[in-house]
Protein backbone atom coordinates (compact mmCIF):
# COMPACT_ATOMS: atom_id res chain seq x y z
CA UNK A 1 0.00 0.00 0.00
CA UNK A 2 0.90 3.69 -0.79
CA UNK A 3 1.63 5.96 2.03
CA UNK A 4 3.00 9.70 2.51
CA UNK A 5 3.94 10.97 5.78
CA UNK A 6 4.49 14.14 6.73
CA UNK A 7 5.71 14.47 10.44
CA UNK A 8 5.55 18.08 10.76
CA UNK A 9 1.74 19.46 11.08
CA UNK A 10 2.64 22.95 11.72
CA UNK A 11 5.42 25.06 11.28
CA UNK A 12 6.10 28.39 12.24
CA UNK A 13 8.84 30.73 10.94
CA UNK A 14 10.20 34.10 10.80
CA UNK A 15 10.28 36.04 7.57
CA UNK A 16 13.45 35.33 5.69
CA UNK A 17 13.94 32.42 7.94
CA UNK A 18 14.57 29.28 5.22
CA UNK A 19 12.39 25.95 5.96
CA UNK A 20 12.32 23.05 4.94
CA UNK A 21 9.06 20.65 4.99
CA UNK A 22 9.68 17.34 5.19
CA UNK A 23 7.90 14.12 3.14
CA UNK A 24 8.52 10.29 3.58
CA UNK A 25 6.80 7.92 1.27
CA UNK A 26 6.15 4.45 1.20
CA UNK A 27 5.10 2.54 -2.50
CA UNK A 28 6.02 -1.00 -3.69
CA UNK A 29 5.93 0.28 -7.04
CA UNK A 30 9.25 0.86 -8.70
CA UNK A 31 7.94 3.54 -10.97
CA UNK A 32 6.08 6.29 -9.13
CA UNK A 33 5.31 9.85 -8.85
CA UNK A 34 5.92 12.53 -6.74
CA UNK A 35 3.90 16.19 -6.14
CA UNK A 36 3.92 19.20 -3.67
CA UNK A 37 0.77 20.90 -3.22
CA UNK A 38 0.10 24.42 -2.14
CA UNK A 39 -2.99 25.17 -0.32
CA UNK A 40 -3.63 28.94 0.86
CA UNK A 41 -6.22 30.18 2.98
CA UNK A 42 -8.53 30.50 0.00
CA UNK A 43 -8.84 26.98 -0.40
CA UNK A 44 -7.27 25.96 -3.87
CA UNK A 45 -4.69 23.23 -4.09
CA UNK A 46 -1.70 24.79 -6.45
CA UNK A 47 0.41 22.20 -8.46
CA UNK A 48 4.34 23.22 -7.25
CA UNK A 49 6.23 20.18 -8.91
CA UNK A 50 5.88 16.55 -10.39
CA UNK A 51 8.93 14.43 -10.16
CA UNK A 52 8.91 10.74 -11.30
CA UNK A 53 10.74 8.09 -9.47
CA UNK A 54 13.84 7.88 -12.37
CA UNK A 55 14.40 11.32 -11.88
CA UNK A 56 16.43 12.19 -8.10
CA UNK A 57 18.21 15.22 -9.22
CA UNK A 58 17.08 18.36 -7.18
CA UNK A 59 14.89 20.94 -8.51
CA UNK A 60 15.52 24.57 -7.73
CA UNK A 61 12.63 27.25 -9.37
CA UNK A 62 13.21 30.72 -7.51
CA UNK A 63 12.67 30.16 -3.85
CA UNK A 64 11.57 27.00 -3.73
CA UNK A 65 13.89 23.68 -4.04
CA UNK A 66 13.51 19.70 -3.82
CA UNK A 67 15.38 17.33 -2.40
CA UNK A 68 14.07 13.73 -3.69
CA UNK A 69 16.36 11.17 -2.04
CA UNK A 70 15.39 7.53 -2.72
CA UNK A 71 17.82 6.08 -0.21
CA UNK A 72 15.48 7.35 2.48
CA UNK A 73 11.93 7.80 0.39
CA UNK A 74 12.35 10.97 1.06
CA UNK A 75 10.94 14.22 -0.94
CA UNK A 76 11.77 16.99 1.00
CA UNK A 77 10.85 21.03 0.04
CA UNK A 78 12.85 24.08 0.96
CA UNK A 79 11.77 27.69 0.88
CA UNK A 80 14.77 29.79 0.94
CA UNK A 81 13.66 33.64 2.62
CA UNK A 82 10.09 32.98 3.28
CA UNK A 83 7.76 35.31 3.15
CA UNK A 84 4.39 36.06 4.39
CA UNK A 85 2.81 35.06 1.20
CA UNK A 86 4.10 31.73 1.68
CA UNK A 87 1.94 31.02 4.74
CA UNK A 88 -0.46 27.87 3.10
CA UNK A 89 -0.80 24.20 3.83
CA UNK A 90 1.68 22.23 1.71
CA UNK A 91 0.69 18.84 0.99
CA UNK A 92 2.85 16.04 -0.45
CA UNK A 93 1.24 13.06 -2.52
CA UNK A 94 2.21 9.92 -4.66
CA UNK A 95 0.94 8.49 -7.24
CA UNK A 96 1.55 5.06 -8.99
CA UNK A 97 3.10 4.31 -12.38
CA UNK A 98 0.77 6.34 -14.57
CA UNK A 99 0.53 9.60 -12.95
CA UNK A 100 -2.69 10.35 -14.67
CA UNK A 101 -4.49 7.65 -14.03
CA UNK A 102 -3.98 6.85 -10.89
CA UNK A 103 -5.44 8.43 -7.60
CA UNK A 104 -2.95 10.61 -5.54
CA UNK A 105 -2.17 9.50 -1.95
CA UNK A 106 -1.61 12.43 -0.14
CA UNK A 107 0.12 13.28 3.38
CA UNK A 108 -1.56 14.74 5.95
CA UNK A 109 -0.44 18.63 4.91
CA UNK A 110 2.01 20.65 6.78
CA UNK A 111 0.71 23.93 8.06
CA UNK A 112 3.60 26.53 7.72
CA UNK A 113 2.93 30.46 9.19
CA UNK A 114 5.50 32.78 8.24
CA UNK A 115 5.75 35.78 10.70
CA UNK A 116 6.18 39.25 9.21
CA UNK B 1 -12.12 25.20 -21.28
CA UNK B 2 -8.58 25.87 -19.90
CA UNK B 3 -9.12 25.12 -16.26
CA UNK B 4 -11.55 22.69 -14.22
CA UNK B 5 -14.54 23.99 -12.72
CA UNK B 6 -16.77 22.88 -9.82
CA UNK B 7 -19.96 24.29 -9.09
CA UNK B 8 -21.49 25.55 -6.63
CA UNK B 9 -18.57 27.23 -4.82
CA UNK B 10 -20.58 26.37 -1.33
CA UNK B 11 -23.63 24.57 -0.71
CA UNK B 12 -25.20 24.15 2.60
CA UNK B 13 -27.56 21.33 3.00
CA UNK B 14 -29.78 20.27 6.48
CA UNK B 15 -29.21 16.71 7.06
CA UNK B 16 -31.00 14.09 5.55
CA UNK B 17 -31.11 16.04 2.18
CA UNK B 18 -29.61 15.50 -1.34
CA UNK B 19 -26.38 17.23 -2.63
CA UNK B 20 -25.25 17.35 -5.87
CA UNK B 21 -21.67 18.96 -6.81
CA UNK B 22 -20.95 19.68 -10.86
CA UNK B 23 -17.25 19.35 -12.29
CA UNK B 24 -16.70 20.19 -16.14
CA UNK B 25 -13.24 18.79 -16.51
CA UNK B 26 -10.32 20.56 -18.73
CA UNK B 27 -11.04 19.94 -22.50
CA UNK B 28 -9.36 16.83 -24.18
CA UNK B 29 -8.93 15.13 -20.64
CA UNK B 30 -9.96 11.70 -20.69
CA UNK B 31 -9.60 11.33 -16.63
CA UNK B 32 -11.78 12.85 -13.85
CA UNK B 33 -10.94 12.12 -10.17
CA UNK B 34 -13.19 13.25 -7.03
CA UNK B 35 -11.15 13.35 -3.73
CA UNK B 36 -12.96 14.65 -0.33
CA UNK B 37 -10.94 16.81 1.64
CA UNK B 38 -12.10 17.16 5.76
CA UNK B 39 -11.71 19.40 8.33
CA UNK B 40 -8.65 17.94 9.65
CA UNK B 41 -6.57 18.35 5.58
CA UNK B 42 -6.77 14.68 4.92
CA UNK B 43 -7.60 14.19 1.01
CA UNK B 44 -9.68 10.84 1.00
CA UNK B 45 -9.48 9.61 -3.13
CA UNK B 46 -13.70 8.66 -3.81
CA UNK B 47 -13.69 7.42 -7.65
CA UNK B 48 -12.23 8.06 -11.13
CA UNK B 49 -13.59 8.07 -14.90
CA UNK B 50 -11.94 7.12 -17.74
CA UNK B 51 -14.22 9.40 -20.03
CA UNK B 52 -17.74 8.21 -18.97
CA UNK B 53 -16.95 5.02 -17.35
CA UNK B 54 -15.82 4.10 -13.67
CA UNK B 55 -12.18 3.66 -13.79
CA UNK B 56 -11.61 3.39 -9.86
CA UNK B 57 -14.10 3.11 -7.67
CA UNK B 58 -11.80 1.94 -4.27
CA UNK B 59 -12.61 4.93 -2.18
CA UNK B 60 -17.00 5.16 -2.82
CA UNK B 61 -18.59 4.90 0.25
CA UNK B 62 -21.59 2.96 -2.06
CA UNK B 63 -24.61 3.44 0.44
CA UNK B 64 -25.26 7.26 -0.45
CA UNK B 65 -22.85 8.13 -3.17
CA UNK B 66 -23.18 7.90 -6.80
CA UNK B 67 -20.99 9.64 -9.49
CA UNK B 68 -21.60 9.85 -13.16
CA UNK B 69 -19.84 11.48 -16.36
CA UNK B 70 -22.11 11.44 -19.45
CA UNK B 71 -20.79 12.68 -22.62
CA UNK B 72 -21.14 16.57 -23.21
CA UNK B 73 -22.47 17.15 -19.81
CA UNK B 74 -20.16 18.21 -16.58
CA UNK B 75 -19.37 14.79 -13.84
CA UNK B 76 -21.85 14.89 -11.20
CA UNK B 77 -21.67 13.55 -7.45
CA UNK B 78 -24.29 13.06 -5.61
CA UNK B 79 -25.17 12.27 -1.98
CA UNK B 80 -28.43 11.07 -1.28
CA UNK B 81 -29.43 11.76 2.64
CA UNK B 82 -26.44 14.05 3.68
CA UNK B 83 -24.90 13.22 7.60
CA UNK B 84 -23.08 16.00 9.05
CA UNK B 85 -19.83 13.82 8.50
CA UNK B 86 -20.32 14.31 5.09
CA UNK B 87 -19.14 18.25 5.65
CA UNK B 88 -16.27 18.66 3.54
CA UNK B 89 -14.38 19.98 0.53
CA UNK B 90 -15.00 18.33 -2.23
CA UNK B 91 -12.43 18.34 -5.27
CA UNK B 92 -12.33 17.39 -8.86
CA UNK B 93 -9.18 16.72 -10.89
CA UNK B 94 -9.04 15.91 -14.79
CA UNK B 95 -5.97 14.68 -16.54
CA UNK B 96 -5.19 13.77 -20.44
CA UNK B 97 -4.89 10.02 -21.46
CA UNK B 98 -2.98 8.47 -18.30
CA UNK B 99 -0.37 10.36 -18.24
CA UNK B 100 0.67 13.96 -17.00
CA UNK B 101 -0.37 15.56 -13.44
CA UNK B 102 -3.88 15.91 -12.73
CA UNK B 103 -5.13 19.43 -12.78
CA UNK B 104 -7.48 20.03 -9.35
CA UNK B 105 -10.56 22.64 -9.51
CA UNK B 106 -11.34 25.15 -6.86
CA UNK B 107 -13.56 22.66 -4.64
CA UNK B 108 -17.29 22.80 -3.50
CA UNK B 109 -17.36 23.58 0.43
CA UNK B 110 -20.02 21.25 1.57
CA UNK B 111 -21.27 21.54 5.18
CA UNK B 112 -24.43 19.85 6.17
CA UNK B 113 -26.38 20.85 9.29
Amino acid sequence: AQKVTQAQTEISVVEKEDVTLDCVYETRDTTYYLFWYKQPPSGELVFLIRRNSFDEQNEISGRYSWNFQKSTSSFNFTITASQVVDSAVYFCALSGPYSGNTPLVFGKGTRLSVIA
Amino acid sequence: GEEVAQTPKHLVRGEGQKAKLYCAPIKGHSYVFWYQQVLKNEFKFLISFQNENVFDETGMPKERFSAKCLPNSPCSLEIQATKLEDSAVYFCASSQRGYGEAFFGQGTRLTVV
